[in-house]
């Protein structure tokens, strides 16, 4: 069955960096667009970005262009996130989710905590 | 960007009835490029609808979604408990994408 991990998640003090990781399986993970989407506490859901499967296409949000990093490693499976010049307003639990190029996000991670904190 | 509005903010039914959900475009969404998500306290989001009216794999048929251009709408017939949770629209076919901002339904 299809299977994200996230990992990396933690706490940094503002204008630190993080990188987060998603692990893949049950899938071919090649053949597949990948988004990054985070939910801050109590509030809803965020779209950060999404990446091809040959690196050819990558998209962000506003409110992480320029500090946020999205790339992938497809011989590993796994997709990342690295996140610099980080603030308050990034706390948030960050998921990694199939798709997100012209079809849903089938399937999601479990989701991993951000915290952003002096 | 297209921003979603969803409405209403909260719904609390009781079991059996029927919920309605509402989410409405600031621009067309070609192709009915729109999803429905369900997320239940301390989950993930799961997707329901994609298409505006496609039941992903799993999904009661108590859930359907219908809508096209501007409108979009979500009904859960004959509600059940673990319909509690909180529904959230997306269009995904203009980045960047974007999410509505949810409707609460306590039942």
């Amino acid at each position: 069955q299809v299977q994200l991990v996230e990992s990396g998640g933690g706490e940094v003090k503002p204008g630190g960096s993080l990188r987060l990781s998603c692990a893949a399986s049950g899938f071919t993970f090649s053949e597949a667009h990948m988004s990054w989407i985070r939910q801050a506490p109590g509030k809803g859901l965020e779209w950060l970005s999404c990446i091809a499967p040959g690196d050819n296409f990558i998209k962000y949000a506003d409110s992480v262009r320029g500090r946020f990093t999205v790339s992938r490693d497809n011989a590993g499976n796994s997709l990342y996130l690295h996140m610099n010049s980080l603030r308050a307003d990034d706390t948030a639990i960050y998921y990694c989710a199939t798709e997100g190029n012209y079809k849903p996000h089938e399937y999601w991670g479990q989701g991993a905590l951000v915290t952003v904190s002096s | 960007d297209i921003v979603l509005t969803q409405s209403p903010g909260t719904l609390s039914l009781s079991p059996g009835e029927r919920a309605t959900l509402s989410c409405r475009a600031s621009q067309s969404i070609p192709y009915n490029y729109l999803a429905w998500y369900q997320q239940r306290p301390g989950q993930a989001p799961r997707p329901l609808i994609s298409w505006a009216s496609s039941r992903a794999t799993g999904i009661p048929d108590r859930f359907s979604g219908s809508g096209s251009g501007t409108d979009f709408t979500l009904t859960i017939s004959g509600l059940e408990p673990e319909d509690s949770g909180v529904y959230y629209c997306q269009q995904y076919g203009s980045m960047p994408l974007t999410f509505g901002g949810g409707t609460k339904v306590e039942i």
